[in-house]
């Protein structure tokens, strides 16, 4: 079975400054996929960033950037230059077309 | 691009009424999901749509719960009878390939649900 653990049910950070939020995960496939996706107050959930597993080259996307090592089977999101409107619950998923979900780590950023 | 639809946006039961939510997907995509959200936690996949056809239901209550997707389009996700521990965010999602890679998910704005 696939499981995801975020063991940070919350986390708050500075407008502007660096927060990184962990997420371990286990399976036993040899590829799968890895996604962060946002879930702001509205609900609607939206793809952050994207990590295959046979790539060693961490995804960046503006902003946000992973620590992905496979070995430890972590996959870390690393949010820069935190916004305001970066407040939201942050999930962590594992899978392909089928996807396995963490519980989540809400993210406040004070002003 | 419209996005994923659903209503209604809320919904209060009593327990043991019945509730019927509707989904459209973005047009084009073959896959579409139903996931329970229950506060405070991520969330959990029902079931699994390739065109009409069921991919994975195993986590489907099937005693209670049941959904179709007739002409592969939109899909009704339906609870009878209704129980107190059904309250929760039920999601939509709707997903197309990207070249060489997997399905990306879309999610709807989800239907709050709560059985009194």
């Amino acid at each position: 079975a696939q499981t995801v653990t975020q063991s940070q049910p919350e986390m708050s950070v500075q407008e502007a400054e660096t927060v990184t939020l962990s997420c371990t995960y286990d399976t036993s496939e040899s590829n799968y996929y890895l996604f962060w996706y946002k879930q702001p107050p509205s609900r609607q959930m939206i793809l952050v960033i994207r990590q295959e597993a046979y790539k060693q080259q961490n995804a960046t996307e503006n902003r946000f950037s992973v620590n992905f090592q496979k070995a430890a089977k972590s996959f870390s999101l690393k949010i820069s230059d935190s916004q305001l409107g970066d407040t939201a619950m942050y999930f962590c998923a594992l899978g392909g077309n089928k996807l396995v979900f963490g519980a989540g780590t809400i993210l406040r950023v004070k002003s | 691009e419209a996005g994923v639809a659903q209503s209604p946006r809320y919904k209060i039961i009593e327990k043991r009424q019945s509730v019927a939510f509707w989904c459209n997907p973005i047009s084009g995509h073959a896959t579409l999901y139903w996931y329970q959200q229950i506060l405070g936690q991520g969330p959990k996949l029902l079931i699994q749509f390739q065109n009409n056809g069921v991919v994975d239901d195993s986590q489907l209550p099937k005693d209670r719960f049941s959904a179709e997707r007739l002409k592969g389009v939109d899909s009704t996700l339906k609870i009878q009878p209704a129980k107190l521990e059904d309250s929760a965010v039920y999601l939509c999602a709707s997903s197309g390939r990207l070249a060489g890679g997997p399905l990306e998910q879309y999610f709807g704005p989800g239907t709050r649900l709560t059985v009194t």
